[in-house]
């Protein structure tokens, strides 16, 4: 089974910064890697799919690059609504999630 | 707008076997995607656990494959989990969640809400 290594798990953070979560995978997987936000009770929501592209609706704060085995999230300007935890995801080979970032506040 | 829920015993013993439903509303679930199954342990991160496609195609979460099996019903336009012998580590939330892409595993953008299943005697 594929791997999946987020860091950090967790990140203190103010408005207004620029928030990066990075994901390794144990073997390559082309850019077959989705990002999701997960808030307390709810179930996660989809940010980000094939490394990069913005699921409808979701704030142009966000982005995702990487390729191969290296994959980052970005958020360039925290806003209140952001602090939650961070899931990515791999769907290379089945699917697996990394372990989770949780964004809070500094 | 399509919405997905989730159904079942909130409490299930260690030995037996968990078994929840997903009802489907605003799509039919012979649509062409993969309809999946994730559950999150109290405090913990996300676990996939399996999906189904038009009742054809299965997948399962490897280290789960022999106590997993997830079904599609046509009739009821719901798809179902059963996770036999349980033990208190199967105690999670459960998620159902539709693929977003037709004919292929990909990532879910449509999710119930969750439901609480706590194994204990």
């Amino acid at each position: 089974d594929i791997q999946m290594t987020q860091s950090p798990s967790t990140l203190s953070a103010s408005v207004g910064d620029r928030v990066t979560i990075t994901c390794r995978a144990s073997q390559s997987l082309s850019n077959w890697v989705a990002w999701y936000q997960q808030k307390p009770g709810k179930a996660p929501k989809l940010l980000i799919y094939k490394a990069s592209t913005l699921e409808s609706g979701v704030p142009l704060r966000f982005s995702g690059s990487g390729s191969g085995t290296e994959f980052t999230l970005t958020i360039t300007s925290l806003q209140p609504d952001d602090f939650a935890t961070y899931y990515c995801q791999q769907y290379s080979s089945q699917l697996t999630f990394g372990g989770g970032t949780k964004v809070e506040i500094k | 707008q399509v919405q997905l829920r989730e159904s079942g015993p909130g409490l299930v013993k260690p030995s037996e076997t968990l078994f929840l439903t997903c009802s489907v509303a605003g799509s039919s679930i012979s649509s062409g995607y993969y309809w999946g199954w994730v559950r999150q342990p109290p405090g913990q991160g996300l676990e996939w656990l399996g999906a189904v496609y038009h009742g054809v195609d299965t997948s399962y979460k490897s280290s789960l494959k022999s106590r997993v099996t997830i079904s599609v019903d046509t009739s009821k336009n719901q798809f179902s989990l059963k996770l036999q012998s349980v033990t208190a580590a199967d105690t999670a939330i459960y998620f159902c969640a539709r693929s977003q892409c037709s004919y292929a595993l990909c990532p879910f953008d449509l999710w119930g809400q969750g439901t609480l299943v706590t194994v204990s005697s």
